[in-house]
């Protein structure tokens, strides 16, 4: 299976500000189709998880355009432009190029 | 709008069996492709188990630690998925989510349902 790791796990962050979480894959997530299926979901406590973005950088309707996500191969980062409140929560990467699907760990996102 | 509703959690003993129910609607069933993914008390994301549509074959996989003793399955008729728990361990324990596939992602999540294995 695929390993995905994130860094970091926890990132306290001040409203306004940006934030940058980083996912690593153990081998490259490159499709044999050309894709890559590389999806970032946001969980806010109590919640369930919630998918924001796909093939790393295609936002799912309605989420705000303040996401954002970039890489290639092994190496990927969600990015939000401008931390709000409703941001809290913690952030997923998952690789769907290799079944079964994988996640990382999380990544914590609070208010400082 | 689609919309995904899980029933039939709750608390068991070590050894017990469970089943799952998740009621779908706002989308063509019988086409899905369907996943339980579970969530360990402060823990992170572990997709469990998969089901195709019976058009494409309605094979199912399963994650190494709950293969052979549980099962998914789906009644097309009632819109409905299915998730056979038996031989339950503590480490079981955990928020069930049932969640659509397409287009190489979970893109529809229920609210969850969980299961509690404890003597």
């Amino acid at each position: 299976d695929i390993v995905m790791t994130q860094t970091p796990l926890s990132s306290p962050v001040t409203l306004g500000q940006p934030a940058s979480i980083s996912c690593r894959s153990s081998q490259s997530l490159v499709h044999s189709d050309g894709n890559t299926y590389l999806s970032w979901l946001q969980q806010r406590p109590g919640q369930p998880p919630r998918p924001l973005i796909y093939k790393i950088s295609d936002r799912f309707s309605g989420v705000p355009d303040r996401f954002s996500g970039s890489g290639a191969g092994t190496d990927f980062t969600l990015k939000i432009s401008r931390v709000e409140a409703e941001d809290v929560g913690v952030y997923y990467c998952m690789q769907a190029t290799q079944f079964p699907f994988t996640f990382g760990p999380g990544t914590k996102v609070d208010i400082k | 709008e689609v919309q995904l509703v899980e029933s039939g959690g709750g608390l068991v003993k070590p050894g017990g069996s469970l089943r799952l129910s998740c009621a779908a609607s706002g989308f063509t069933f019988s086409y899905a492709w369907m996943s339980w993914v579970r969530q360990a008390p402060g823990k992170g994301l572990e997709w469990v188990a998969r089901i195709k549509s019976k058009t494409d074959g309605g094979t199912t996989y399963y994650a190494a630690p709950v293969k052979g003793r549980f099962t998914i399955s789906r009644d097309d008729s009632k819109n409905t998925l299915y998730l056979q728990m038996n031989s339950l361990k503590t480490e079981d324990t955990a928020v069930y989510y049932c969640t659509r596939e397409y287009n190489w992602n979970f893109d529809s999540w229920g609210q969850g349902s969980l299961v509690t294995v404890s003597s």
